[in-house]
């Protein structure tokens, strides 16, 4: 099975910069989303890592590093409108390439 | 290009009912995902459709049953509703199994089991 855990919550100021962190425990790794969730609405893609390193999207960035199961969400110049779940999940060969989430992080941005 | 569809939005059923909800995919997709969302938590996948068959499950009991139709669109059906059944369920949709780079989420159905 997969085992993913990311923080319940955390909180940050309006400008400032927040990383959101994700770990996994899988087998046959094939890709880790991100994506937004805001409050009763519908997950939104944001990004896709399949291979180490940084891919940077605009104000969101998301690392991995496969070796030591981890990966990271940053997102800087937040925003209010940045307020919302962030759910990591992780796709392998061996759940026929269904991703798991994780439960999900709730973001509160002050001003 | 709308995007996934779900329907109803909110439901309100009572124990041990039988429930049916709708999915019709963002167009050009061919691949339904369904999964549940608890309170404060992530989705948990329930099954897959794809060509009109159910190629993956997770670990979500048989009261627990979809189709797919030949127009890409699917429904969830939940017989002798509990009250743990009461969730968020959303529809995601995608072009092939993989969903390359990532699914297209509904806003989903807000299930109330009373």
């Amino acid at each position: 099975g997969q085992n993913i855990d990311q923080p319940t919550e955390m909180t940050a100021t309006e400008g400032a910069i927040v990383q959101i962190n994700c770990t996994y425990q899988t087998s046959g790794f094939n890709g880790l989303f991100w994506y937004q969730q805001h409050a009763g609405e519908a997950p939104t893609f944001l990004s896709y890592n399949v291979l180490d390193g940084l891919e940077e999207k605009g104000r969101f960035s998301s690392f991995l590093s496969r070796s030591k199961g981890y990966s990271y969400l940053l997102l800087k110049e937040l925003q209010m409108k940045d307020s919302a779940s962030y759910l990591c999940a992780v796709r392998s060969s061996g759940g026929s390439y269904i991703p798991t989430f994780g439960r999900g992080t709730s973001l509160i941005v002050h001003p | 290009d709308a995007g996934v569809t779900q329907s109803p939005t909110h439901l309100i059923k009572t124990r041990g009912q039988q429930v049916t909800l709708r999915c019709s995919p963002k167009s050009g997709h061919d691949t339904v995902s369904w999964y549940q969302q608890a309170l404060g938590q992530g989705p948990q996948f329930i099954f897959q459709y794809y060509e009109e068959e159910e190629r993956q499950r997770g670990n979500f009991p048989d009261r627990f049953s979809g189709h797919q139709f030949p127009n890409y669109s699917s429904e969830l059906n939940v017989n002798a509703l509990l009250l743990g059944d009461s969730a968020l369920y959303l529809c995601a949709s995608s072009l092939g199994r993989g969903g390359w780079p990532g699914y297209t989420f509904g806003s989903g159905t807000r299930l109330t089991v009373v």
